[in-house]
């Protein structure tokens, strides 16, 4: 499967544990985007990175929340301390370089985040 | 951001056409139409993307209108697997964030 991959698929923690969600982008991708969709609504961007590089993190929030991209292996969503309302779908896409051509992003099928 | 404004949802009878509209009378000249469809369960899956002419692929036509003000994404032949949320969003050229609005919830009917 060449899509993109994200695991696990669903995920459970404890209110206060940490959640690490993983994403490998698409073959010949490295861009990397990861997006959070709260029940009922729209997916809302979160942060958007390159291999080493954090471009635009400015939908994420402040606090227990980071994201890397390293050389090598997939892109980490990390939650720290999770609270009831972490509890969402996340989803990671790929695309190629973006340049002037506007290319489309390729999404995974995310991982649901269950806080108990 | 330019907004756009779709119905919350539609339906269709199973091998007829299918005409998704889209308003975006705020849209400026460097902003692409994206439209994205999201199936149960699943991420979002990229339909078509296209700037001011016509477009089609193997999984639908986008048709955008003379001022640039709306569109309508075309399914030919909806079938069962075509049940879902269709987004439309607006990218201007180099954008890589994507604002997904409350999209069209498309019904097939067998």
């Amino acid at each position: 499967n060449a899509g993109v991959m994200q695991n696990p698929r669903h995920l459970v923690r404890r209110r206060g544990q940490e959640a690490r969600l993983r994403c490998s982008p698409m073959k010949g991708h490295s861009h990397v985007y990861w997006y959070r969709q709260l029940p009922e609504e729209g997916l809302k961007f979160m942060v958007y990175l390159q291999k080493e590089n954090i471009i635009d993190e400015s939908g994420m929030p402040k606090e227990r929340f980071s994201a890397e991209f390293p050389k090598e292996g997939p892109s980490i969503l990390r939650i720290q301390q999770v609270v009831r309302g972490d509890s969402a779908a996340y989803f990671c896409a790929s695309s190629p370089p973006m340049g002037t051509q506007n290319q489309p992003q390729h999404f995974g099928d995310g991982t649901r985040l269950s806080i108990l | 951001d330019a907004k756009t404004t779709q119905p919350n949802s539609m339906e269709s009878n199973e091998e007829e056409p299918v005409h998704l509209p889209c308003n975006h009378s705020t849209i400026s000249g460097t902003d692409y139409i994206h439209w994205y469809r999201q199936l149960p369960s699943q991420g979002p899956e990229y339909v078509i993307h296209g700037l001011t002419s016509n477009v089609n692929n193997r999984m639908a036509s986008l048709a955008i209108a003379e001022d640039r003000k709306s569109s309508t994404l075309i399914l030919h032949r909806a079938t069962l697997r075509d049940a879902a949320v269709y987004y439309c969003i607006l990218s201007w050229a180099g954008s890589y964030q994507l604002t997904f609005g409350k999209g069209t919830k498309l019904s097939v009917i067998p």
